[in-house]
């Protein structure tokens, strides 16, 4: 089993939808969090960082991390085609020294008109 | 402000050949990293380095050499292609390890015929 497990999907959706992005991981040391969104033939770019548990919000978008269930969301509202991309979730268990981020496989989202 | 430049962008190679690709970056990151990206396996860590002059491998690292002579470029080395290296290679950057966003290329394609 890999540390962290992400759905590749596809996931399939109308334009305006709620969208709900899950990762979950086993290392109970992560306390670094990132969602990446990774168009076509484009390198991924960063969308939220969250340290440890709660909340955060940015435009459309709310990342969401529960270290109890080991359990991280990135909710999207009011999505839309420009949307449509693959988003990896990636997460970290310190500041520093050699530690590197471990990724999830990526979910791809596909919001169509 | 570039970001992280990758060259080239596309490559076709003969199995048993060899070839460099290139990663420069214009942020004075320490940290800069090569993954690989196939359909359904995600990124994996091929080699990374965390200041000039240094390299370590990743999950990915046999067929590959890598080298930091410069603080800004990071280069990977395939001394002999074979057809499992064909894939989409990706250098990212970092301000530092762990908790640090990571920054990436658009990626070369690479195919091994």
């Amino acid at each position: 089993q890999k540390e962290v497990e992400q759905d590749p999907g596809p996931l399939s959706v109308p334009e305006g939808a709620i969208v709900s992005l899950n990762c979950t991981y086993s290392n109970s040391a992560f306390q670094y969090f990132m969602w990446y969104r990774q168009y076509s033939r484009k390198g991924p770019e960063l969308l939220m960082y969250t340290y440890s548990s709660g909340n955060k919000e940015d435009g459309r978008f709310t990342a969401q991390v529960d270290k109890s269930s080991k359990y991280i969301s990135l909710f999207i509202r009011d999505s839309q085609p420009s949307d449509s991309a693959t988003y990896l979730c990636a997460m970290s268990e310190r500041a520093g020294g050699s530690y590197i981020p471990t990724f999830g496989r990526g979910t791809s989202l596909i919001v169509h008109p | 402000n570039a970001g992280v430049t990758q060259t080239p962008k596309f490559r076709v190679l003969k199995t048993g050949q060899s070839m460099t690709l290139l990663c420069a970056q214009d942020m004075n990151h320490e940290y800069m990293y090569w993954y690989r990206q196939d359909p359904g396996m995600g990124l994996r860590l091929i080699h990374y380095s965390v200041g000039e002059g240094t390299t370590a491998k990743g999950e990915v690292p046999d067929g590959y050499n890598v080298s930091r002579l410069k603080k800004q470029n990071f280069l990977l080395g395939l001394e002999s292609a074979a057809p499992s290296q064909t894939s989409v290679y990706f250098c990212a950057s970092s301000y530092s390890g762990g908790s640090q966003p990571q920054h990436f290329g658009d990626g070369t394609r690479l195919s091994i015929l």
